[in-house]
């Protein structure tokens, strides 16, 4: 199975600074086939199901707002929102689809500082 | 616009079964590829395996094998998860999904992102 570690696992930032949560796959996720890393983020608010974010590492999804940016490749990838905002505070999930038996991370949990 | 509608919560006896339904609603549902995952209190999340009717696949995660089952029915665009010889350790809270990005070889599926979402089920098992 690949292994997701996420750090860290809670964070407390400020308003309008920056977050950074990092995800850390036991397997390497760029398959050269397609030059894609196979890796998504979701963000999941207390009482609600998880919500799509990005998808191939770095693919924001309709109507996510662009404070939110995707990036790394291989094994190391990270999750930014750039001006944190009330409405961020949530558990942010990072999955790989990379084989046939998929597996999140543990999640990091964000708040206000 | 897909949507996806879970049956209610659900308190079951150790050793017992329990049925988990999710209503699909949008699109052609033989098309939709539907997942089972689950989060446990305080843990993350955990794919349990998922369906395709259009290519009438469904594949399992090796640790629930055998002791879970996922069907559909086309009829009334509904899929359910079934789990059988419960314990403590399956209280949880039970979510259907939908993969927008699925791709089958000959031998397996590989399943990509989820979403939409259901609404989640909660599952308590408890003497």
């Amino acid at each position: 199975d690949i292994v997701m570690t996420q750090s860290p696992d809670s964070l407390a930032v400020s308003l309008g600074e920056r977050a950074t949560i990092n995800c850390k796959s036991s397997q390497v996720l760029l398959k050269n086939s397609t030059n894609k890393n196979y890796l998504s983020w979701y963000q999941q608010k207390p009482g609600q199901p998880p919500k799509l974010l990005i998808h191939w590492a770095f693919i924001r999804e309709s109507g996510v707002p662009d404070r939110f940016t995707g990036s790394g490749s291989g094994t190391d990838f990270t999750l930014t929102i750039s001006s944190l905002q009330p409405d961020d505070v949530a558990v942010y999930h990072c999955q790989q689809y990379y084989n046939t038996l998929l597996t999140f991370g543990g999640g990091t949990n964000v708040e206000i500082k | 616009q897909v949507q996806l509608v879970q049956s209610g919560a659900e308190v079951k006896k150790p050793g017992s079964s329990v049925r988990v339904s999710c209503k699909v609603s949008g699109g052609s549902f033989r098309s939709h590829a539907i997942s089972w995952l689950r989060q446990a209190p305080g843990q993350g999340l955990e794919w349990m395996g998922g369906t395709i009717p259009i290519f009438e696949t469904t594949n399992y995660a090796q640790k629930f094998q055998g002791r879970v089952t996922i069907t559909t029915d086309e009829s009334t665009g509904t899929a359910y998860m079934d789990l059988s010889s419960l314990t403590s350790e399956d209280t949880a809270v039970y979510y259907c999904a939908k993969a927008p990005e699925v791709y089958c070889s000959a031998d397996d599926c590989y399943w990509g992102w989820f979403d939409p979402w259901g609404q989640g089920t909660l599952l308590t098992v408890s003497s």
